[in-house]
């Protein structure tokens, strides 16, 4: 498989459930990004990690806990969330971070 | 720190007409400007980008931009559109090779084509 792939691109759960988003980059990039798409907003950079090492998170609230064990894989583990995090959730990656950034599918949350 | 703004959450041409999306950025240095297209239940996809050299970027699908210095922008032309243009697209910038900070995004220009 090739490119940047999301699991699962559908997800529902209940505000006191846990669960992980996937992602996958099979492009030999050094780093990965977690971003927000929510209606009628602009995309929201939540999280990047270069070479494994988390080097930027937007003021991003607790409940949302990245993981990044390898430069191939990204995880976003959930827990808690609320009805206002529903929304699209994309995982990108680059060479570095200032190169262009290749996305995903996106998993589609939502928070009932 | 950068920023981009898109004029026109709703672009709304016949088949067959001008494509036009507007960009404006702001950067305190050579910035490197992109477009990205996202059609419905997909992630985004690369059009376009200008980092150096020639202004005018022609990008996939018959899309191309031509990158203003004097004017801040970098808008998106396509001669004549198709159905299948029909999607959201995104302005970002990034500060390059000066700057260590990943990419802004504009809020998105959605385009429909009307038959």
């Amino acid at each position: 498989e090739t490119g940047v792939t999301q699991t699962p691109r559908h997800l529902v759960m209940g505000m006191t459930n846990k669960k992980s988003l996937k992602c996958e980059q099979h492009l030999g990039h050094n780093a990965m990004y977690w971003y927000k798409q929510s209606a009628k907003k602009p995309l929201e950079l939540m999280f990047v990690y270069n070479f494994k090492e988390q080097t930027e998170n937007n003021s991003v609230p607790s409940r949302f806990s990245p993981e990044c064990p390898n430069s191939s894989h990204l995880f976003l583990h959930l827990h808690t969330l609320q009805p206002e995090d529903s929304a699209l959730y994309l995982c990108a990656s680059s060479q570095g971070t200032l190169e262009t950034q290749y996305f995903g599918p996106g998993t589609r949350l939502l928070v009932l | 720190a950068q920023s981009v703004t898109q004029l026109g959450s709703h672009v709304s041409v016949s088949e067959g007409a001008l494509v036009l999306l507007r960009c404006n950025y702001s950067s305190s240095v050579p910035p490197y400007l992109f477009w990205y297209v996202q059609y419905p239940n997909q992630g985004l996809q690369l059009l376009l980008k200008y980092t150096t050299g020639a202004t005018l970027v022609k990008g996939i699908n018959g899309f191309e931009a031509e990158f203003k210095k004097s004017e801040t922008s970098f808008h998106l032309t396509k001669p004549s559109a198709h159905m299948s243009d029909a999607a959201e697209y995104f302005c970002a910038v990034s500060e390059g090779v000066a700057g260590n900070t990943p990419l802004v995004f504009g809020k998105g220009t959605r385009l429909s084509v009307i038959a």
